[in-house]
C-alpha cells in the first residue's frame, strides 16, 4: 500500500519562482492537509480540505494556494517563493467523518528557497 | 486560537530510565493523538485518546488523557535506544476538522 505519496521530495527554488507540491492518497480519505515543519515549531497547518472541491485556511496560509480537484489529490502551490518558505512540507490525510483526528502522513518534501 | 504546549522540549536519558512527556492546553479537545517521528520521515500515529481520564497502554508506553480533555501525558518505562525520536501530541478540536500539533519533545536514549 502506497498510503500518502508526496512529490517532489526535494526542491531548490530561487526567490520569486513558483512551484507545486503534489500529494496523492490511495486510502479513499475525505480529509487532506498540508503542514509545514520548522525546527522547534512542530507542525503548522497551512491549508486543509474536507472533501473534493473544498479547501480552507489553516494557521499559516499566506503565500500558499491549494486545490482539491480530485478526492485522492491535494496540491499545494507557491506562486512567488520567499526564503521564509524554506521548510519541510508534509501532506496528511484523515480517514473518518467522526473527526477523531487520526492522520496519515507522507514522507515530506524538503523545499529550500534561495 | 487553540495551542498545545509540550514539555520538555528535549530529553536525553540512559537506557532503562523512565520518563514522562506532557502536553497541555487551555482548550478542550474532542480527541488527542500522540505521534512519533524519525528523521527524514513523516509522523506515525501511536495512539488516540478520546474520553476524559482515559488511559491506554502500548507495550512500555502509557498514555493518559486528562479528565477535562485539555491535557495528556506519555510515560515510557525502561526506555530503550529504539525509543529515540520526536514525540508529537496533536489535538482535534470540537466542531472542526483541524488537527493542531505541539512543538514536540525530542527524546534521545543512550545505550
Amino acid at each position: 500500500n502506497a498510503g500518502v505519496t508526496q512529490t517532489p521530495k526535494f526542491r531548490v527554488l530561487k526567490t520569486g519562482q513558483s512551484m507545486t507540491l503534489l500529494c496523492a492518497q490511495d486510502m479513499n480519505h475525505e480529509y487532506m492537509y498540508w503542514y509545514r515543519q520548522d525546527p522547534g515549531m512542530g507542525l503548522r497547518l497551512i491549508h486543509y480540505s474536507v472533501g473534493e472541491g473544498t479547501t480552507a485556511k489553516g494557521e499559516v496560509p499566506d503565500g500558499y494556494n491549494v486545490s482539491r480537484l480530485k478526492k485522492q489529490n491535494f496540491l499545494l502551490g507557491l506562486e512567488s517563493a520567499a526564503p521564509s518558505q524554506t521548510s519541510v512540507y508534509f501532506c496528511a490525510s484523515g480517514r473518518d467523518r467522526e473527526n477523531t483526528g487520526e492522520l496519515f502522513f507522507g514522507e515530506g518534501s524538503r523545499l529550500t528557497v534561495l | 486560537t487553540q495551542l498545545l504546549e509540550q514539555s520538555p522540549q528535549f530529553l536525553s536519558i540512559q537506557e532503562g530510565e523512565n520518563l514522562t512527556v506532557y502536553c497541555n492546553s487551555s482548550s478542550v479537545f474532542s480527541s488527542l493523538q500522540w505521534y512519533r517521528q524519525e528523521p527524514g520521515e513523516g509522523p506515525v500515529l501511536l495512539v488516540t485518546v478520546v474520553t476524559g481520564g482515559e488511559v491506554k497502554k502500548l507495550k512500555r508506553l502509557t498514555f493518559q488523557f486528562g479528565d477535562a480533555r485539555k491535557d495528556s501525558s506519555l510515560h515510557i518505562t525502561a526506555a530503550q535506544p529504539g525509543d529515540t525520536g520526536l514525540y508529537l501530541c496533536a489535538g482535534a478540536g470540537t466542531g472542526g476538522f483541524k488537527t493542531i500539533f505541539g512543538a514536540g519533545t525530542r527524546l534521545f536514549v543512550k545505550a
